[in-house]
């Protein structure tokens, strides 16, 4: 199982570009989440979803959209970059039931 | 609002013993979890509790007092690769919503 991947790794973009970071997983996990971490804080939680097609808000949802068309697939929508955005972006899935989250690599984004 | 309140950073000598406290104040409480995190990795998941108690997996173990609001991450036989970013979370509602403290620091010395 490759678990949780992430692409890209890094990534930079002019204020205005729009993009989407891309989150699969193989272990059919039923929940998956996309967090963003700024130096020195803990991961606030942007969007997440509960299975196929069922989608809900985070803390901090405002400038993102997210899909989730198949159960491993949940890409996250940067619609109009801003500099507030330059973050490192983690997806995580957690099976129905279990307490462990799994999460990606991460991706570093630096929005000029 | 939710919080979780954690010491910013801790420091301990190998093969000491180290305690990392975490407290919060949620409108809902199911479980806290603990995650571990290195310098430019993912947060890996080593515990969570949902009832009082102590939890022990290896070196580490996991309390946690509902009617204090109040849980820790004792960490034993320090080794240096211990030396990483240590987050508590807390599992709000029957949801997958979790919400983190901003994290413990601890630095492993020789």
């Amino acid at each position: 199982n490759a678990g949780v991947t992430q692409t890209p790794k890094f990534q930079v973009l002019k204020t205005g570009q729009s993009m989407t970071l891309q989150c699969a997983q193989d272990m059919n996990h039923e929940y998956m989440s996309w967090y963003r971490q700024d130096p020195g804080m803990g991961l606030r939680l942007i969007h997440y979803s509960v299975g196929a097609g069922i989608t809900d808000q985070g803390e901090v949802p405002n400038g993102y959209n997210v899909s989730r068309s198949t159960t491993e697939d949940f890409p996250l929508r940067l619609l109009s970059a801003a500099p507030s955005q330059t973050s490192v972006y983690f997806c995580a899935s957690r099976k129905q039931g279990g307490n462990e989250q799994f999460f990606g690599p991460g991706t570093r984004l630096t929005v000029l | 609002g939710q919080s979780l309140e954690q010491p910013s950073e801790v420091t301990a000598v190998e093969g000491a013993i180290v305690q990392i406290n975490c407290t919060y104040q949620t409108s809902g409480f199911y479980g806290l979890s603990w995650y571990q995190q290195h310098d430019g990795g993912a947060p890996t998941f080593l515990s969570y509790n949902a009832l009082d108690g102590l939890e022990e997996t290896g070196r580490f173990s996991s309390f946690l007092s509902r009617s204090d609001s109040y849980g820790y991450l004792l960490l034993q036989e320090l080794q240096m690769k211990d030396s990483a970013s240590y987050f508590c979370a807390v599992r709000m509602d029957s949801s997958y919503k979790l919400i983190f403290g901003s994290g413990t620091r601890l630095l492993v010395r020789p």
